[in-house]
């Protein structure tokens, strides 16, 4: 099983400022990688998949980049409604899909 | 639009079995895609449970994979979970999903999901 590890654990930005959020695999998973956004009381929304690409409706401030074991998330200029929990997932090596434990971006 | 919608019992026994619905709209669980179940333990991660194929494929999690089966009502359009002998680990969030996105390995479609509690 492919291990999927995020840090940090919380990041603190305010508003209008660059998030950074970091995933990394136990070993290569290539570019299948992907991540979702979940706010309180809601299912996860998926943001990017193929550790790059933007599902569709998910706006340009949201990017990804890496491949093989690192991958990162930047939201470019934080939004009121991007405050949340994120959650990468691999799926080069199934079963089973595997999710990193979590992001909580919150308001500094 | 597909949507999906959770139901079953919102309390199980220990060692009992947890069983839950899924119903689909907007689409048919007999088209191309592949469909999951996905847990969330309260304020813990996300942890996939198994997926379906409605030609018959079935893969499941190695760590719950004698415990839980996956069948589908064709008819209804409709999916199932069971997951036998359940513990308090099993309290969860359950949320029923369709795989999409890349390769159709990513859940793009999520229900809103039902809390499962398990106490005598």
């Amino acid at each position: 099983e492919i291990v999927m590890t995020q840090s940090p654990a919380t990041l603190s930005v305010s508003p209008g400022e660059r998030a950074t959020l970091s995933c990394r695999a136990s070993q290569s998973v290539n570019s299948d990688l992907a991540w979702y956004q979940q706010k309180p009381g809601q299912a996860p929304r998926l943001l990017i998949y193929g550790a790059s690409t933007r599902d569709t409706g998910i706006p340009a401030r949201f990017s990804g980049s890496g491949s093989g074991t690192e991958f990162t998330l930047t939201i470019s200029s934080l939004q009121s409604e991007d405050f949340a929990v994120y959650f990468c997932q691999q799926y080069k090596n199934w079963p089973p899909y595997t999710f990193g434990q979590g992001t909580k971006l919150e308001i500094k | 639009q597909v949507q999906l919608q959770e139901s079953g019992p919102g309390l199980v026994r220990p060692s009992g079995t947890l069983s839950l619905t899924c119903a689909v709209s907007g689409g048919s669980i007999s088209g191309t895609n592949w469909w999951s179940w996905v847990r969330q333990a309260p304020g813990k991660g996300l942890e996939w449970i198994g997926e379906f194929h409605h030609s018959g494929g079935r893969n499941y999690n190695p760590s719950l994979k004698s415990r839980v089966s996956i069948s589908v009502d064709k008819s209804k359009n409709q999916f199932s979970l069971n997951l036998s002998s359940v513990t308090v680990a099993d309290a969860a969030v359950y949320f029923c999903v369709r795989n999409g996105g890349h390769y159709g390995r990513n859940f793009d479609y999520w229900g809103q999901g039902t809390l499962v509690t398990v106490s005598p």
